[in-house]
């Protein structure tokens, strides 16, 4: 079945690092991939989005691009903020239930200190 | 726009009492809302899909007769914990689909003693 897999957390970056977080995935055809941020004690918020191959999507300096060839879906920014501390999942949507459940991975948290 | 609240925010119950957990989609109509639970540093987990007018969808391993749901509008769907027990304390998460989108609420949580 489809699946989700991210990098293990935690990841403890400072201030201005630059951030990837790894998100692969297994799925049939061209799902829709997600990055959704939850802040502690949050529900869920969508940061990006892309529902075709070699799309990037891209929200508040993060961004990530749907690679089909090696079915990932890495997140990325610059230079991170104190205020991006929160647990980031990866989810996907399968292309044959585009109205149905999200898949989400394990979630990665990241903390960023000044 | 697509804002969906719930409420509580957060209840603490005791052991063998039920309670209800509220969804709504405050300005949209949302014929599908999902329901997810969250143990502390875990991912969510689909617990059902709510469908207006009709019964829920309930995923393997999930007790249809203990985790009861409701989606009598669009945009109202409830989730009550029947006969709750210390280990159905837990983050419960509701969403709600409008288009191919789902959009989260924040999240309820119960604690029971």
């Amino acid at each position: 079945g489809d699946s989700v897999t991210q990098m293990e957390g935690p990841v403890t970056l400072s201030e201005e690092a630059f951030l990837t977080i790894n998100c692969t995935y297994t799925a049939t055809g061209y799902p829709s991939l997600f990055w959704y941020v939850q802040y502690p004690g949050e529900g869920l918020q969508l940061l990006l989005k892309a529902t075709k191959a070699d799309d990037k999507g891209s929200n508040k300096g993060f961004e990530a691009t749907y690679r089909k060839e090696t079915t990932s879906f890495h997140l990325e920014k610059g230079s991170v903020q104190v205020s991006d501390s929160a647990v980031y999942f990866c989810a996907l949507r399968s292309a044959y239930n585009q109205g149905g459940k999200l898949i989400f991975g394990q979630g990665t948290e990241l903390s960023v200190k000044p | 726009g697509a804002v969906v609240s719930q409420h509580p925010s957060w209840v603490i119950c005791k052991s063998g009492t039920s309670v209800k957990i509220e969804c709504r989609s405050l300005d949209f109509q949302a014929t599908t809302m999902f329901w997810y639970r969250q143990f502390p540093k875990q991912s969510l987990m689909l617990m059902a899909t709510s469908n207006e007018g009709s019964k829920a969808t309930y995923e393997q391993g999930v007790e249809k007769d203990k985790f009861l749901i409701n989606h009598a509008s669009l945009t109202l769907s409830t989730l009550t914990v029947t006969s709750a027990h210390p280990e159905d304390s837990s983050f419960y998460i509701c969403s709600a689909r409008l288009d191919y989108e789902q959009y989260f609420g924040p999240g309820t949580r119960l604690t029971v003693t």
